[in-house]
């Protein structure tokens, strides 16, 4: 297993600014990948990223929106740009385990005002 | 195209009496399938995972589920409830090594004692 730790763990914010994301592994992984989780709602993939190339983003999530980088296999970040209430959810980063499980992060739980 | 359908979002049982959460799955190809929890304030666990090995698959804390691909269910049971059973439950479908993941809506388990 992986042990995952994400930063900030909630943050308040503006509209109309930036947010980014830490996500920090124990351990070397090829694969990362991040959810939304928007109140009362399941988990929805933003993107995968490995490390070594760009991120792949899942249908209705643009690169804009949410940049993301990995520059190693321990660690990445996901922003959030240009905020608006909509935007308001628990962001959650995973690692793929051996066999196709994941392992998820405790998530950061965005508001914004 | 895939999709997940958890037929009950939420549950109640008594604590001591059986568990039984309905998933159904829709795919164009033969998919891995996941079960995951969420305890309120925690990250998600794994439950236990089909890869298309034995269809009777077991899971950590008394949890199992079974695969059947004629009703393209994979419903997840546990014979005895406890009160630390109460959670959200998420089934899980992949079409192979990190593609294609959606997650079912949940189903929200409560146990009464």
């Amino acid at each position: 297993s992986a042990v995952i730790s994400q930063k900030p763990s909630r943050d308040i914010c503006q509209r109309g600014t930036s947010l980014t994301i830490q996500c920090q592994v124990d351990s070397q992984v090829t694969m990362m990948f991040w959810y939304r989780q928007q109140p009362g709602q399941s988990l929805t993939l933003i993107a995968t990223a490995n490390q070594g190339s760009e991120a792949t983003y899942e249908s209705g999530f643009v690169i804009d929106k949410f940049p993301i980088s990995r520059p190693n296999l321990t660690f990445s970040t996901l922003t959030v740009s240009n905020m608006s209430p909509e935007d308001s959810s628990i962001y959650l980063c995973s690692v793929g385990g051996l066999s196709e499980e994941q392992y998820f992060g405790p998530g950061t739980r965005l508001t914004v005002t | 195209a895939q999709s997940v359908t958890q037929l009950d979002s939420h549950v109640s049982v008594s604590e001591g009496t059986p568990v039984l959460l309905r998933c159904n799955y829709s795919s164009s190809y033969s998919p891995s399938l996941f079960w995951y929890v969420q305890h309120p304030n925690k990250g998600l666990q794994l439950l236990l995972k089909y890869t298309s090995a034995a269809t009777l698959v077991k899971g950590i804390n008394g949890f199992e589920a079974e695969f059947k691909k004629s009703e393209t269910s994979f419903h997840l049971t546990k014979p005895s409830a406890h009160m630390s059973d109460a959670a959200e439950y998420f089934c899980v479908v992949m079409k192979t090594s990190y593609d294609k993941v959606i997650f079912g809506p949940g189903t929200s388990l409560s146990v009464i004692p």
